[in-house]
């Protein structure tokens, strides 16, 4: 069972629209949590951190279940430069652990 | 302030070639990582030093993949003799922390892209 888990799309949404991506973890002992986004042929960039209380910044609201190991992400009136890939990250210690990414793309 | 770089953005090698990557990080980051996007496959991670020596490897696939931290300045990853399984992109990143346990924000550097035909 891989260490993180995301559907990987393609979502397709008109400009305005609200999207929500999910993402579970298999290690009951992570530690940290985050949504990173990564441009085409671009590097990971760190998007938000993931606090158990939830956590808003801007257009994005990010939400960890600890008990169901289930972390989600919610964009709100997306933008045409919302479209790339979100990557949710889990770590344990130093390492950060990889879902393979849901990639967004927002049409005008 | 300069962010991670490395050296070459593209590397195209025939199988059982030898290539050797570079990674500056942020000046005064002593954590560095290395990890690995193979192609349909999520980023893995490789190995992480603090400052020269090696915190954690457990992700080297096999003894074909050395890395090096001299100095505890840049890094190499060289691999030798090259596989076409070892196709992929390769990161690199920095953080500033080095005390305990304590998640500082990983900065990722643009990637290698290496070809092994």
């Amino acid at each position: 069972r891989k260490e993180v888990e995301q559907d990987p799309g393609p979502f397709n949404v008109p400009e305005g629209a609200t999207v929500a991506f999910n993402c579970t973890y298999s290690n009951s002992a992570s530690q940290s949590f985050f949504w990173y986004r990564q441009d085409c042929r671009k590097e990971p960039k760190l998007l938000m951190s993931v606090y158990s209380s939830g956590n808003e910044d801007g257009r994005f609201t990010a939400q960890l279940n600890r008990a169901s190991q289930y972390i989600s992400l919610l964009i709100r009136d997306s933008k045409l430069s919302d479209s790339a890939t979100y990557l949710c990250v889990v770590n344990s210690g130093y390492a950060l652990n990889f879902g393979k990414g849901t990639s967004l793309l927002v049409t005008p | 302030e300069a962010g991670v770089t490395q050296f070459p953005s593209h590397s195209v090698i025939e199988k059982g070639q030898t290539v050797t990557l570079r990674c500056d990080p942020i000046s005064g980051h002593d954590n560095l990582y290395w990890y690995r996007r193979v192609m349909g496959k999520e980023i893995k991670f490789l190995l992480h030093f603090v400052k020269e020596s090696k915190q954690d490897e457990s992700g080297m696939p096999n003894n074909r993949f050395l890395a090096e931290r001299t100095g505890g300045t840049y890094s190499t990853l060289k691999v030798q003799p090259a596989e076409l399984e070892d196709s992929g992109v390769y990161f690199c990143a920095s953080s500033g922390t080095s005390g305990g346990y304590s998640y500082n924000e990983q900065f990722f550097g643009p990637g290698t892209r290496l070809t092994v035909l």
